[in-house]
């Protein structure tokens, strides 16, 4: 099965730092990756798909960049309703698996 | 206003079968790209998916769960459902279904979740 590895697992960072979250394919999954956000006791909500493609609505300070199995999502500015659960997931076949997951905190 | 609702049993008891209704609104299963999955999430861990119908009917499976899962819809009713055997007190989850919309791979709406204990 193909895995999507998440890291870190967990980071603390202060208001208005960038955060940087990697997600790594064990296969070449092209640009067929997106990321979302679930915030404490709420439904995840996709911010970024096409890997660097951002959702209607979604605040600038995200991005994300990469290609074929290494992927990135920053976060120029951490502010304090970023703090959530951030999760990768590939759609490069009909396989829709998820990553492990990164918890961002407020430092 | 496009919107996905779980329902189904709260408590199962171990070996017993799920069955879980996801009944969709503002969408219709007639657009070739539409698509629901069943996801689920344990408490405090990460998301899981398990499976996903397409509106052609072509369905697929988690590899791990792909022996204990059935996908199906009833595009009358506007529900889709999953059946899933032999539930075991690690399938302790919540339970949500999400659409892939017109633009293949990515979730744009969830519902609300479901959360299932499975209990003797």
């Amino acid at each position: 099965d193909m895995q999507m590895t998440q890291s870190p697992s967990s980071l603390s960072a202060s208001v208005g730092d960038r955060v940087t979250i990697t997600c790594r394919a064990s296969q070449d999954i092209s640009n067929y990756l997106a990321w979302y956000q679930q915030k404490p006791g709420k439904v995840p909500k996709v911010l970024i798909y096409d890997a660097s493609t951002l959702q209607s609505g979604v605040p600038s300070r995200f991005s994300g960049s990469g290609s074929g199995t290494d992927f990135t999502l920053t976060i120029s500015s951490l502010q304090p309703e970023d703090v959530a659960t951030y999760y990768c997931q590939k759609y490069n076949s009909a396989l829709l698996t998820f990553g492990g997951g990164t918890k961002v905190e407020i430092k | 206003q496009v919107t996905l609702k779980e329902s189904g049993p709260v408590l199962v008891k171990p070996t017993e079968t799920l069955t879980l209704t996801c009944t969709v609104s503002g969408f219709s299963f007639s657009n070739t790209r539409v698509g629901v999955s069943w996801i689920r999430q344990p408490p405090g861990k990460a998301l899981e998916w398990l499976a996903h119908i397409f509106s052609n009917d072509e369905k697929s499976y988690s590899t791990s769960l792909k022996s204990r899962l059935t996908i199906s819809k009833d595009t009358s009713k506007s529900q889709v459902v999953l059946i899933m055997t032999n539930m075991d007190p690690v399938d302790t989850a919540t339970y949500y279904c999400a659409r892939i919309g017109l633009r293949w791979g990515y979730y744009d709406i969830w519902g609300q979740g479901t959360m299932v204990t499975v209990s003797s």
